[in-house]
Parts: C-alpha cells; structure tokens; sequence
C-alpha cells in the first residue's frame, strides 16, 4: 500500500484565495483525521471522519474551514478565504479504528498564506 | 481539557550519549500513551503505552509510563545522527466516541557527530 497520499505538498497563495487540501487515506482505514501544525500549537486535531462521516469537528477553528469525505478514498479540506495565519502543515491520517491510537499519518501539505 | 507536555522543547547532544525526553499528561479517561518521531515528513509511529510499569523496547529506544504520576519518558542509548527528529508524545482517551490523539508540541532532538 503506498499509505496515506496527501496534495499539494506545498502550497503557497494570497490572502483571500480558496485552499483545497487533498487526502486519500489507506485502503481499509475507516477513520481519517485532519491535523494542523505550526510551531507555536504543535499537532492540532481539526477533524475526523468515521465511515465518510463527520465525528467531531470541534476543532475546525472557524466556518473558514470546510471539510468533506464523499466516499471511503477521498477527502478535502478547504479553506475560504484563506488568511496568513492559517499557515501551517495540514496532515492527513487514517487508521482502522480510532481507538488503537496508531494513526498513519500522510506527508503533509505546507501552506502558506501570503 | 486534555493537556500533554513536552520537555525539553529542544536538546542538543553528542553522538553515542544517552537522552532522556519527558512527556506528562492531564486526560479525562486515560486509555493510551504513544510516541512518534517526526524526521522531515510526517510522524511515525514509536510506542503505545497502557500500562505502568512495563517497558516498551524497540532496539536503542525504550519508553515507560507512569499513571499514578501521569508521565512518560522515552529514552535512546548510544545515540547517532538519524536519531535527529521532533519526538511527539500524545494522549489518547477512552470512552465511547474517539477524539482522536492530543499531541504535545514536541521535543526537537539534534544529535552531533
């Protein structure tokens, strides 16, 4: 499996503009997760979906954020309109099952917002 | 409010020493503790940790939990240049509906030739 698959690695964009953030999570996982970092927050759990449904999203920070998970092997995380402080390392992970607590986690996407 | 804390934030040794890096953690319904080491990219899995006492090893690495004091420590022996990574320990918690992993920020390790 080539594990968790995230895009665009990098992205770099103005102030005002729309952001979306891809994610295909392992074959067979029925959990995915989106994680931010940045220095000062560390890894911050924005989302997590549980069969392509949403479970908790209590820590998307602002109706900015927007994420969706129409089927098993697809999810997005956009960001409308983007600010500069909204740069940071977008993670994606995704694991059998949400209480074993290991988490496979993608590459990231690095964006940042000028 | 889950909480998990890092230290040292940052450390900076000599190939072949040992480190010691901490992790404490406040968590309502603890069910797990785990370590990742972060290198460039994205983290990768370390240790999973239930249960006081019992020592998780793997090669120069080894980790312990503590739940009375609620604090883990994850040591590395005879350290070497590819042990340069953040090290990130995180909570899990129990009950039904899962929240995910709370993550400390993270003790950034450079290790020197």
């Amino acid at each position: 499996d080539a594990g968790v698959i995230q895009s665009p690695r990098h992205e770099v964009t103005e102030m005002g503009q729309e952001v979306t953030l891809r994610c295909k999570p392992i074959s067979g996982h029925d959990y995915l997760f989106w994680y931010r970092q940045t220095m000062m927050r560390g890894l911050e759990l924005l989302i997590y979906f549980n069969n392509n449904v949403p479970i908790d999203d209590s820590g998307m920070p602002e109706d900015r954020f927007s994420a969706k998970m129409p089927n098993a092997s697809f999810s997005t995380l956009k960001i409308q309109p983007s600010e500069p402080r909204d740069s940071a390392v977008y993670f994606c992970a995704s694991s059998w099952t949400a209480n074993t607590g290991e988490l496979f986690f993608g590459e990231g996407s690095r964006l940042t917002v000028l | 409010e889950d909480k998990v804390v890092q230290s040292p934030l940052s450390l900076v040794v000599h190939e072949g020493d040992t480190v010691t890096l901490n992790c404490s953690y406040e968590v309502t319904n603890f069910r797990s503790l785990l370590w990742y080491k972060q290198e460039k990219k994205a983290p990768t899995f370390l240790f999973m940790l239930t249960s006081s006492g019992i020592e998780k090893k793997s090669g120069r690495l080894s980790s312990i939990l503590d739940k009375k004091e609620l604090f883990s420590i994850l040591n590395i022996t005879a350290t070497q240049t590819g042990d340069s990574a953040i090290y990130l320990c995180a909570v899990e918690r129990s009950g039904g509906g899962a929240d995910g992993l709370t993550f400390g920020k993270g003790t950034h390790l450079i290790i020197q030739p």
